[in-house]
């Protein structure tokens, strides 16, 4: 069965440094999404991803972070400068439709860790 | 603005008892409504939704759910648990005009034996 793959699963960092978190999303999907989830609360959407442009970002989502899609195979989440806040469990999602209809399909996620 | 509350932390139960996850939301518009399940070590993974049409919904693994618009719920129940079952819960919701996910905190089901 397809999947979304993520990697790393876990990678620790210092504050200040830049992180890149990969996905490699369902072959034939064509709209991507992150998440995150810090450690004991809710899971938060990041941001949405169509036709090489973001399509929806949420306020967590600042000038900070930022996606690519390098090649069409990759789904990439950057952060610039890590800070302590950013330390949770990164989700990468593909949907093959917009909207409700279509099913998110999540990877098992990265746990990022900054000291 | 939408938000989804589940206000059970932890439900623990045992195998072959019959189980209910509670989930309530607010929302100003129509909305779609989900459950995921997120297993040890795994991914979020969907076990059911509501679009439109029939307000009880089915999923994998034997869950339903039942969509209340009057009483803005969307319980998750399943008649008899089963060990593997364990796993964290996480109800969401969807405006109709959106394609993002609004999760609940998640309810953590511990089945013993």
């Amino acid at each position: 069965e397809p999947e979304v793959t993520q990697t790393p699963s876990h990678q620790v960092t210092q504050m200040g440094q830049e992180v890149i978190l990969r996905c490699v999303p369902i072959s034939n999907h064509l709209y991507f999404y992150w998440y995150r989830q810090i450690l004991g609360q809710k899971v938060e959407f990041l941001v949405s991803f169509y036709n090489n442009e973001i399509s929806e970002k949420s306020e967590i989502f600042d000038d900070q972070f930022s996606v690519e899609r390098p090649d069409g195979s990759n789904f990439t989440l950057k952060i610039r400068s890590t800070k302590l806040e950013d330390s949770a469990m990164y989700f990468c999602a593909s949907s093959a439709w917009t909207g409700a209809a279509g099913e998110l399909f999540f990877g098992e996620g990265s746990r990022l860790t900054v000291l | 603005a939408q938000s989804v509350t589940q206000l059970d932390s932890q439900v623990p139960v045992f195998e072959e008892a019959p189980v209910e996850l509670r989930c309530n939301y607010s929302s100003s518009v129509s909305v779609y409504l989900f459950w995921y399940v997120q297993y040890p070590n795994q991914g979020l993974q969907l076990l059911l939704k509501y679009l439109s049409g029939s307000t009880l919904v089915k999923g994998i693994n034997g869950f339903e759910a039942e969509f209340n618009k009057s009483q803005t719920s969307f319980h998750l129940r399943k008649p008899s648990v089963h060990i593997s079952d364990t796993a964290e819960y996480f109800c969401a919701v969807s405006e109709s005009n959106t394609d993002k996910l609004i999760f609940g905190t998640g309810t953590r089901l511990q089945v013993f034996p």
